[in-house]
C-alpha cells in the first residue's frame, strides 16, 4: 500500500523562528491533507493540497505531486503552534479513507 | 461552521466490558469513518460506516470486535466489544460534508483507558 513519510519526527524551536515539514508519499494522490492535532487531541485541518501553493496566515503548504512530497511552512512560531503535525493521503478525492503519516511532533518555547 | 460531536469525550472501562462512541454531526454528510489513535501512534482507519448497510472494515479489523451502525445521515455509532488494556486508544470519527467532497473533517475524539 501508499507509503507516508514525514520528516523531522520531532521539532524544537524557540518562539519566532521558521520551520518546515516535509512529507514524501509512495504513489500518485488526488488527497492530500496536513492536520494539527493540539495537545487537548483535536484534530485541526490546515489545508487540502493535492498539489500546488495555498496560505493562510503564518501557515503555507506546497505540493509537488509529480515528485511526490508536499511541505508545510510555518513562520514567525508561537507557542499555540505547538502539537502534532500529519499529512494524510488518499488515492481518490475525499470519500475514500486517509491515510496517515506518523507525524512531526514540534514544541515551541517562549 | 458545521459541528460533529462525539459521546463520550472520555471513559474508563474494565477489561471484558463494551463502550460505545457517538458520533453526530448537525448537518447531512456524504461519508462516515472511525478511527483509532493509539498512545504516542498516528491514526490508523478502523471502518467506513456505510448508511444502511454493513461499516467497510480495513485490514486488521473485524465487525465482532467493533461493529459500527449508521442508521442516517448524520449519526453513527461504533462499538468497542470485549475490551482488553490494548484497546485504550483515542478513537475519532470523522466525515465529509455533503457539497463538499474534498476535505475531511475529524470529531474531538473520544479518549478510552481500559483497565
Amino acid at each position: 500500500g501508499i507509503q507516508v513519510e514525514q520528516s523531522p519526527p520531532d521539532l524544537i524551536l524557540q518562539e519566532g523562528a521558521n520551520s518546515t515539514l516535509r512529507c514524501n508519499f509512495s504513489d500518485s494522490v488526488n488527497n492530500l491533507q496536513w492536520f494539527h492535532q493540539n495537545p487537548w487531541g483535536q484534530l485541526i485541518n490546515l489545508f487540502y493540497i493535492p498539489s500546488g501553493t495555498k496560505q493562510n496566515g503564518r501557515l503555507s503548504a506546497t505540493t509537488v505531486a509529480t515528485e511526490r512530497y508536499s511541505l508545510l511552512y510555518i513562520s514567525s512560531s508561537q507557542t499555540t503552534d505547538s502539537g502534532v503535525y500529519f499529512c494524510a493521503v488518499a488515492f481518490n478525492q475525499a470519500g475514500t479513507a486517509l491515510i496517515f503519516g506518523k507525524g512531526t511532533t514540534l514544541s515551541v518555547s517562549s | 461552521s458545521a459541528v460533529i460531536s462525539q459521546k463520550p469525550s472520555r471513559d474508563i472501562c474494565q477489561r471484558g466490558t463494551s463502550l460505545t462512541i457517538q458520533c453526530q454531526v448537525d448537518s447531512q454528510v456524504t461519508m462516515m469513518f472511525w478511527y483509532r489513535q493509539q498512545p504516542g501512534q498516528s491514526l490508523t482507519l478502523i471502518a467506513t460506516a456505510n448508511q444502511g448497510s454493513e461499516a467497510t472494515y480495513e485490514s486488521g479489523f473485524v465487525i465482532d470486535k467493533f461493529p459500527i451502525s449508521r442508521p442516517n445521515l448524520t449519526f453513527s455509532t461504533l462499538t468497542v466489544s470485549n475490551m482488553s488494556p490494548e484497546d485504550s486508544s483515542i478513537y475519532l470519527c470523522s466525515v465529509v460534508w455533503r457539497g463538499r467532497t474534498d476535505t475531511q473533517y475529524f470529531g474531538p475524539g473520544t479518549r478510552l483507558t481500559v483497565l
